[in-house]
């Protein structure tokens, strides 16, 4: 079973920046958080990563809370093309799979 | 930006018959993996592969499935006599050092067992 807990949906205005948040209150020290997102039918699409410290790339910002039990995606300036089925990952440094939750669908709105 | 690319997008079969789904996953990765999505459900691990080898498969992989890196390219997946609940999208996906690299995922076969 997947070890995050999200909220099954969010709404974000056009423009405005969303804020995925994510429990994973159960990770233990080698597990890192991930998230992906799935557009429609698509495959999954890697976002980012993180052990502890905050993370930014081109897509999206990742925050971590120091006692590593929650995190927050943020996406700063959300578009239309980022309504999607966002999922919050737990996985361990050397595991193999991942176990994919029922994720957070974000509604973008014009 | 390279990516992992899966053929064919949608296959058709009957129930029964064998079925071979191809990924090319993005080439300087060493681990390879197959996922499952039944209409509506969860994305499933299935499989793992690394040199030549499966490291981790489900209780879904059961003797049907079987998976192969048959040249320095490609990935397959081959289910041998297909049931009505294989029906699903099937997404391979692709890592470098095992570590904690992320996992790269194609676009999907989406397979239709009539």
């Amino acid at each position: 079973d997947a070890k995050t807990t999200q909220p099954p949906s969010m709404d974000c205005a056009e423009g405005r920046a969303a804020n995925l948040p994510c429990n994973h209150s159960t990770i233990s020290g080698n597990e890192y958080v991930y998230w992906y997102r799935q557009i429609h039918s698509q495959g999954p699409q890697y976002i980012i990563h993180g052990l502890k410290n905050n993370e930014t790339n081109e897509m999206a910002s990742l925050i971590i809370t120091e006692d590593r039990k929650s995190s927050t995606l943020i996406l700063p300036h959300a578009t239309l093309r980022d309504t999607a089925v966002y999922y919050c990952i737990v996985r361990e440094t050397g595991g193999f799979k991942t176990i994919f939750g029922a994720g957070t669908r974000l509604f973008v709105k014009a | 930006e390279p990516e992992v690319t899966q053929t064919p997008s949608h296959q058709v079969t009957q129930m029964g018959q064998e079925v071979i789904l191809r990924c090319v996953p993005i080439s300087n990765h060493l681990y390879f993996y197959w996922y499952r999505q039944i209409l509506g459900q969860k994305v499933e691990f299935l499989v793992s592969f690394y040199n030549n080898e499966i490291s981790e498969k489900s209780e879904i992989f059961d003797d049907q499935f079987s998976v192969e890196r048959p040249d320095g390219s490609n990935f397959t997946l081959k289910i041998r006599s297909t049931k009505l609940e294989d029906s699903a999208m099937y997404f391979c996906a692709s890592s470098e050092i095992l570590q904690n690299q992320p996992q790269h995922f194609g676009d999907g076969t989406r397979l239709s067992i009539l």
